[in-house]
Order: C-alpha cells, then structure tokens, then sequence
C-alpha cells in the first residue's frame, strides 16, 4: 500500500498567490483530515471528512482556506490569496471506519513558504 | 470540548534508560481513545500506540508502554531502553467515540515534547 500520498512536498510562493494542496488518501479509507503544523500553534485540525462530505471545517482560519473532497481518492486545500502567516507544513491523513482503535495514517506533509 | 496537556516541552535521556513522557487529557465524553504519535526530525507522523478509555489492562507494543490512569485523567507513555533513534517530538492525542459528541472522529492533539536521547 503506497499510503496516503501528498502533492507537493514543498511549495514556495509569493504573498497574493493562490496554492493548492493535494492528497490521495489510502484506499478504502472514508475518513480524510487535514492538519496545519506551525511552531506557535502547533497541530491544528482544519477540516474532516467522512465519505467526501465535509464533517468539521471549524478549524479553518478564514474565508481565504477552502478544501473540497470531490471523490473518494482526491482532495484539495486551497488558499486563495496567500499570506506570509500561513508558511507551515500541512498535512494530509486519512483512516477507515470501523475499530474504534483505528488510527489515522498521515501523509509526508507539504512544507509552504509564503514569502 | 477535549483537551490534551504535554507539560514537558522538552526531555533528555541516557540511551538504554527508560523515560516517561507524560500526557493529560480533560473530557466530558465517557467513551473515548488514547493515541500517541512519533515525528521525527524528518518530519512525517508516526502511531505508537492506542489505549481505549475501556481498557482495562495498559496498552504496550514492544518498547511502548501507555501508563493509563482514568481517575487521573493521564495517559503518560514510557519508552524502555531508549535508543538514539528515538530522539524525537512525541504527540498525544485523543478521539471521542460518542456520536453525539462535538469531539466525535477527530483526533485533539497536544503541543508536543521534545525527546532528545544522549548516547
């Protein structure tokens, strides 16, 4: 299994640009999160979804971020425009249901710099 | 609303000694469960270990350990024989398994320690 998969893994940017995040998670998996890493707010939970549908977007900043899940194997982040405070490394992670025990399975992150 | 607590934001051990990385959590949900993460310097997430709230016995996996204390509300993990390679940010985590719950699928992160393993 080639886990969950994440494009790109580095991505640089310039203040006002729009960027977009991908991610394939694991197949078979109904469950898709998407994390912000940053050094001052840590691990942020920004929006999940359950059988392509959106759950949770609570953690979402702002209106600039949207995520869509338009099939079972595919996602996006979009921020549109970017800013300098969104530089950080976001993650992609994915999970079955079923086992209560189940974990999430997380993606190698894309690390974006907004300059 | 769930809550995790990593009071250590940093940890030093002797390579071959044990450490305990300690981890607690506020909730009003009676059913839930308890994770704990690995990310290296590198960068990707890596599960440890789970322990659910009904568990009666601790949860190990090989040199994992989760020191579960319900009434404490702590969920500390101990490494055994630290190697190198364990240097490390450690995550705790926790998920609601309540449908009603606002908690309910998503996993509440804490703020991380910091391991770092001397030779």
């Amino acid at each position: 299994d080639a886990g969950v998969i994440q494009s790109p893994r580095h991505e640089v940017t310039e203040m006002g640009q729009e960027v977009t995040l991908r991610c394939k998670p694991i197949s078979g998996h109904d469950y898709l999160f998407w994390y912000r890493q940053t050094m001052m707010r840590g691990l942020e939970l920004l929006i999940y979804f359950n059988n392509n549908v959106p759950i949770d977007d609570s953690g979402m900043p702002e209106d600039r971020f949207s995520a869509k899940m338009p099939n079972a194997s595919f996602s996006t982040l979009k921020i549109q425009p970017s800013e300098p405070r969104d530089s950080a490394v976001y993650f992609c992670a994915s999970r079955p249901s079923g086992r209560a025990s189940e974990t999430q399975y997380f993606g190698p992150g894309t690390r974006l710099l907004v300059l | 609303a769930q809550k995790i607590t990593q009071t250590q934001p940093g940890m030093f051990v002797q390579e071959k000694e044990a450490v305990t990385l300690d981890c607690t959590y506020d909730t009003s949900d009676q059913s839930y469960g308890l994770f704990w993460y690995k990310q290296p310097s590198s960068g990707e997430m890596i599960f440890l270990i789970y322990q659910g709230s009904y568990d009666e016995q601790n949860a190990t996996e090989g040199r994992y350990s989760l020191n579960f204390q319900k009434a404490r509300k702590s969920a500390n993990l101990v490494i055994s024989a630290s190697q190198l390679g364990d240097s490390a940010m450690y995550f705790c985590a926790m998920r609601a398994y309540y449908a009603g719950g606002t908690s309910y699928g998503k996993l509440t992160f804490g703020q991380g320690t910091i391991l770092t393993v001397h030779p």
